[in-house]
């Protein structure tokens, strides 16, 4: 059964103070993995995603980057408006093409 | 419109009574996808629609219904629904590619966030 887990569960930073979010995944041959925001009340809103190990893509303050377990999801600098649950989801080869498993999301607090 | 729009955003309704959720997509997508959205849980996948067919019923329970007309419209039709089925329901659409290497990369809606008493 596919696997993804999300860590840490809640990260609070002040203004400008880089991290990462963490996701890692348990799957049976990786067909992609997706990474999303999700702000309160609202339906998920898709950023990347990454197909194989070694990858990177960017986005304003966010980089995201996979390893053959896991997947991190950097923030440089990070603003305010960058709170808001970040999801991570996987889509494995040999399941439907159609099926997601997401984890339960870090919630990213950033104070001025 | 652009995107994916559901109605109505938020709903309150009785356990007896029988309400519809409306999910319309705007990206000329072949898939649609009903979730189910609970406090501190992933999201659940519970219908998909490929090509106006159901591909996927992930075990949920008859009172939940789904109708998919066309492509681009996705219905969910509820009845004699429990207080746990209080959640967010997010509606999504992607544009599935048959074979190998195929990415389904889903955009979803703004939600209904509905509440059972």
């Amino acid at each position: 059964e596919d696997q993804v887990t999300q860590s840490p569960e809640a990260l609070r930073l002040q203004e400008g103070e880089s991290s990462s979010l963490n996701c890692s995944y348990t799957v049976s041959g990786l067909r992609g993995l997706f990474w999303y925001r999700q702000d309160p009340g609202k339906g998920p809103e898709f950023l990347f995603t990454l197909y194989s190990a070694g990858e990177e893509k960017e986005k304003e303050r966010l980089k995201a980057t996979l390893t053959k377990k896991e997947s991190f999801l950097h923030i440089t600098a990070p603003k305010p408006e960058d709170s808001a649950t970040y999801l991570c989801a996987v889509q494995a080869e040999e399941t439907s093409g159609s099926r997601l498993t997401f984890g339960e999301g870090t919630q990213l607090t950033v104070n001025p | 419109e652009t995107g994916v729009t559901q109605t109505p955003r938020h709903l309150v309704m009785g356990m007896t009574n029988k309400k519809s959720l409306k999910c319309e997509q705007h990206l000329g997508h072949n898939a649609m996808y009903w979730y189910k959205q609970s406090a501190k849980k992933p999201l659940e996948l519970m219908f998909v629609y490929n090509f106006k067919e159901q591909t996927e019923n992930n075990s949920v329970p008859s009172r939940f219904s789904p109708e998919c007309p066309n492509s681009s419209h996705l219905f969910l039709h509820l009845h004699t629904l429990q207080p746990e089925d209080s959640a967010l329901y997010l509606c999504a659409s992607s544009q599935l590619i048959p074979g190998p290497g195929a990415y389904n990369e889903q955009f979803f809606g703004p939600g209904t966030r509905l509440t059972v008493l």
